[in-house]
């Protein structure tokens, strides 16, 4: 069965330093998506992107953070400077069709980011 | 924006016993999903159901979309139900808080 992956499992950074999260959608799909979720919270949308453009984001995703399709595969999420209250599980999720039309997302395993 | 929240926030029980959860949202929507999230943290998809009944072995779920409620049934629970279980509405899937299973042997 077709899943989305997510590298790496784990990443440790330094404040201040730039990440890049990395997400394989499912080869179909047409929409992709972050969400996080801080330890012991609930997960929250960040941003969806469709057709190379970023289609919704929520007040989270400010200007540290960008989302990116560099090729035809990979989906990435850049945090620019990271502080600590980034440390998270990010999680990335793919759906065949959005927008106004009901869609089921399949969300990755996560990558789980540690600012120290 | 909408508002999802679920009950009850933490569940304690028995092997073999039987638990109903509840995802109450605040406005119509047209795509909300069930999630187990494992002890490693990974969202595990249980149903799609914007509407209607669906069953999956022990688990099924159920979404009266004109009430604005869905219900998720675990019949017979084991200890690898336990976890946390959330629902999530429309398209930029608004996560409720969330209900904290577990099961005890």
């Amino acid at each position: 069965e077709p899943e989305v992956t997510q590298t790496p499992s784990h990443q440790v950074t330094q404040m201040g330093q730039e990440v890049i999260l990395r997400c394989v959608p499912i080869s179909n799909h047409l929409y992709f998506y972050w969400y996080r979720q801080i330890l012991g919270q609930k997960v929250e949308f960040l941003v969806s992107f469709y057709n190379n453009e970023i289609s919704e984001k929520s007040e989270i995703f400010d200007d540290q953070f960008s989302v990116e399709r560099p090729d035809g595969s990979n989906f990435t999420l850049k945090i620019r400077s990271t502080k600590l209250e980034d440390s998270a599980m990010y999680f990335c999720a793919s759906s065949e069709w959005g927008g106004s039309w009901s869609n089921e997302q399949y969300f990755g395993p996560g990558t789980r980011l540690t600012v120290t | 924006g909408i508002q999802v929240e679920q009950s009850p926030p933490d569940l304690i029980l028995q092997e073999g016993a039987n638990s109903t959860l509840r995802c109450n949202f605040s406005d119509s929507v047209n795509n909300l999903q069930w999630f187990h999230q494992n002890p490693w943290g990974q969202l595990i998809n249980l149903f799609y159901i914007p509407s209607g009944t669906k069953q999956n072995g022990r688990l099924s779920a159920t979404t009266v979309a004109t009430e604005r409620y869905s219900l998720l049934y675990i019949s017979s629970s084991q200890t690898t139900d336990s976890g946390v279980y959330f629902c999530a509405v429309s398209n930029d899937m608004r996560f409720g808080a969330g209900t904290r299973l577990t099961v005890k042997p």
